[in-house]
């Protein structure tokens, strides 16, 4: 069963450069390894997706090694608003549809 | 910018009563989800949907779960008899394709209270 790991928790400051690691050993060769944050009592959000070498959007970056066995979701600059729980999150094996979430990083931006 | 939305957004029943929650998917998905997460717990997915069939359900949808596309915008879930442990949040979401390469994008949540 393809599944993550990551910190439970993190703290960091305002101006920040914040990296988060994300660990998924048995990722599947054609998975994508996603990334979601979730703010208290609302519903997930994509933040970035990946498959290999680095991805990069306007809210984040997403290195992927060549084995792919790990990922790190990198945010530039954190403010104070970007504290919420990061997911890194793979497919169910043989699965097109569910996604296999875990505990999650509760990142804390302090001022 | 196009969004998930769900009703209500919160629901109190009686043990044993049905309930129905209901969402709008972005107008041009075509896949849609239905999660749950149990305060202090992690997300559980329970049911895609598409092409009005089931395409996967996960052990927890079982038989006193169903899912509906009633019209050309709703999609709904119906609990027919609900217990105390299906107190949750429950998440709608969808996606313009199946496949893993496919940003779901999910609503607001349900908050779900069985007394």
């Amino acid at each position: 069963l393809a599944k993550t790991t990551q910190p439970i928790s993190m703290d960091s400051y305002e101006g920040q450069e914040v990296n988060i690691t994300c660990s998924h050993n048995n990722i599947a060769t054609n998975d994508y390894i996603t990334w979601y944050q979730q703010f208290p009592s609302q519903g997930p959000r994509f933040i970035i997706q990946g498959y290999k070498t680095k991805v990069t959007n306007e809210v984040a970056s997403l290195f992927i090694p060549a084995d792919r066995k790990s990922s790190t979701l990198s945010l530039p600059r954190v403010s104070l608003s970007d504290t919420a729980v990061y997911y890194c999150l793979v497919f169910l094996m043989d699965s097109n549809y569910q996604l296999i979430w875990g505990a999650g990083t509760k990142l804390i931006i302090k001022p | 910018e196009p969004e998930v939305t769900q009703t209500p957004s919160h629901q109190v029943t009686q043990m044993g009563q049905e309930v129905i929650l209901r969402c709008v998917p972005i107008s041009n998905h075509l896949y849609f989800y239905w999660y749950r997460q149990i305060l202090g717990q992690k997300v559980e997915f329970l049911v895609s949907f598409y092409n009005n069939e089931i395409s996967e359900k996960s052990e927890i949808f079982d038989d006193q779960f169903s899912v509906e596309r009633p019209d050309g915008s709703n999609f709904t879930l119906k609990i027919r008899s609900t217990k105390l442990e299906d107190s949750a949040m429950y998440f709608c979401a969808s996606s313009e394709a199946g496949g893993r390469a496919y940003e779901q994008y999910f609503g607001p949540g349900t908050r779900l209270t069985v007394t």
